[in-house]
């Protein structure tokens, strides 16, 4: 049973690209989160979604970020017009359920020149 | 609202020698607690968690952790430090309530080195 899987494991974006982050959660898992950690900083709750459903986006900045869990295929964060101050490692995480043990992906390390 | 204070950004340690990283918690709720550990460019693991249980919680790797209802705190111990040790040790709270979404909500980290 494969972990989680997070491609590509480096992104580099000059200002005003888009950013594509994609998150493949563990086998039966149908519960993703996304948390981002900036550097020198802890990880920080992004959104969190289930199959076709977005379920807390609390921690989503307002604009230019969105999120997606699609019925077949991998999650997607997707950070438009990216500026420098979202050069970050982005992680997923996945679970069985809500309450159930998250189990973390190696992450995405974008770099915004 | 859930919060985590992890007291010390840094910690050096002697290789053989014991390891505290301390963790104070606030909560409003029963809390579940985790620790995890990050090495160099990678994911993060799961050392142990807390959930109601046993208050002394072993984890992977000789780790435990021993959560004090009475001092808000869920330190993380381990008798002897070995080099494979050296990594970020995050401490973290699981949301509780009403609005309970399972999301984790993550300290600062603790820079763990060990010297030879």
């Amino acid at each position: 049973n494969a972990g989680v899987m997070q491609n590509p494991r480096h992104l580099v974006r000059r200002r005003g690209q888009e950013a594509r982050l994609r998150c493949s959660p563990m086998k039966g898992h149908s519960h993703v989160y996304w948390y981002r950690q900036l550097p020198e900083e802890g990880l920080k709750f992004m959104v969190y979604l289930q199959k076709e459903n977005i379920i807390d986006e609390s921690g989503m900045p307002k604009e230019r970020f969105s999120a997606e869990f699609p019925k077949e295929g991998p999650s997607i964060l997707r950070i438009q017009q990216v500026v420098r101050g979202d050069s970050a490692a982005y992680f997923c995480a996945s679970s069985p359920g809500t309450l159930s043990e998250q189990f973390f992906g190696p992450g995405t390390r974008l770099t915004v020149l | 609202a859930q919060s985590v204070t992890q007291l010390d950004s840094h910690v050096s340690v002697s290789e053989g020698t014991p390891v505290l990283l301390r963790c104070n918690y606030s909560s409003s709720y029963s809390p579940s607690l985790f620790w995890y550990v990050q090495h160099p460019n990678k994911g993060l693991q799961l050392l142990l968690k807390y959930t109601s249980a046993a208050t002394l919680v072993k984890g992977i790797n000789g780790f435990e952790a021993e959560f004090k209802k009475s001092e808000t705190s869920f330190h993380l111990t381990k008798p002897s430090a070995h080099m494979s040790d050296a990594a970020e040790y995050f401490c973290v709270v699981s949301e509780e309530g009403s609005s309970n979404t399972g999301k984790l909500i993550f300290g600062q980290g603790t820079t763990l080195q060990v010297k030879p």
